[in-house]
């Protein structure tokens, strides 16, 4: 069975300071992760993925995140954060070896970006 | 297209009424998903479908759910007898799949309140 671990319910920054929300994942073949952010009575936005090749994935707003095999993370990062940042921010994975089925997601890291 | 698109926003409910909830999926996406989300929960999938066959239901839907997508294009979900334990946020999203490496584009859900 695949899951996803979201440690930190809630990630407090200032703006200007880097920030990272955590996700750690578990599959029992190779992963697919994603990243989404939701804003207030919002959907959820796609800001990455990672599928294969370079650790280092970068996407919308200036995100970026770090696939790391042996610690089977999939931090998200941002060098600057921005008061607009303030979402809530969900991981999600698919297991390469379970085919094309649905994502399965954590259970939020909301992000406080403090002015 | 501007996205994939849910009806209603908001529907507040009494307990033991049906209540159907609707999603058109971005064009030519060939995969739904419906998923809910509860507060402080990521999103939960219910099922999905591609094209018009319902390829999978989770054991969180219930009998008293049911989902069509009877075209192939916009899905309804049915939820019979109303519980209270039914209040929640119901996701739709949708891809165009051609691999596992897909990511799904989300609607602004359906938010459901039953009194």
């Amino acid at each position: 069975a695949q899951s996803v671990a979201q440690p930190e319910d809630q990630v407090n920054v200032a703006e200007g300071n880097p920030l990272t929300v955590k996700c750690t994942y578990s599959v029992s073949g190779n992963p697919y992760l994603f990243w989404y952010v939701q804003y207030p009575n919002r959907g959820l936005q796609f800001l990455l993925k990672y599928i294969t090749g370079d650790n280092l994935v970068k996407g919308s707003y200036g995100f970026e995140a770090e696939f790391n095999k042996s610690q089977t993370s999939f931090h998200l990062k941002k060098p600057s954060a921005l008061v607009s940042d303030s979402a809530l921010y969900f991981c999600a994975v698919r297991d390469t070896n379970s085919g094309n089925t649905p994502l399965v997601f954590g259970k939020g890291t909301r992000l406080s970006v403090i002015a | 297209d501007t996205g994939v698109s849910q009806d209603p926003r908001h529907k507040i409910t009494k307990r033991g009424q049906n209540v159907t909830f609707r999603c058109d999926p971005i064009s030519e996406h060939n995969r739904l998903y419906w998923y809910r989300q509860t507060l402080g929960q990521g999103p939960e999938f219910l099922t999905y479908f591609q094209n018009e066959a319902q390829l999978e239901k989770s054991r969180l839907l219930s009998n008293r759910f049911s989902a069509e997508r009877p075209k192939g294009s916009f899905s309804t979900l049915e939820i019979q007898r109303t519980e209270q334990g039914d209040s929640a946020m119901y996701l739709c999203a949708s891809s165009y799949v051609q691999g596992a490496n897909t990511e799904a584009f989300f609607g602004q859900g359906t938010r459901l309140t039953v009194v």
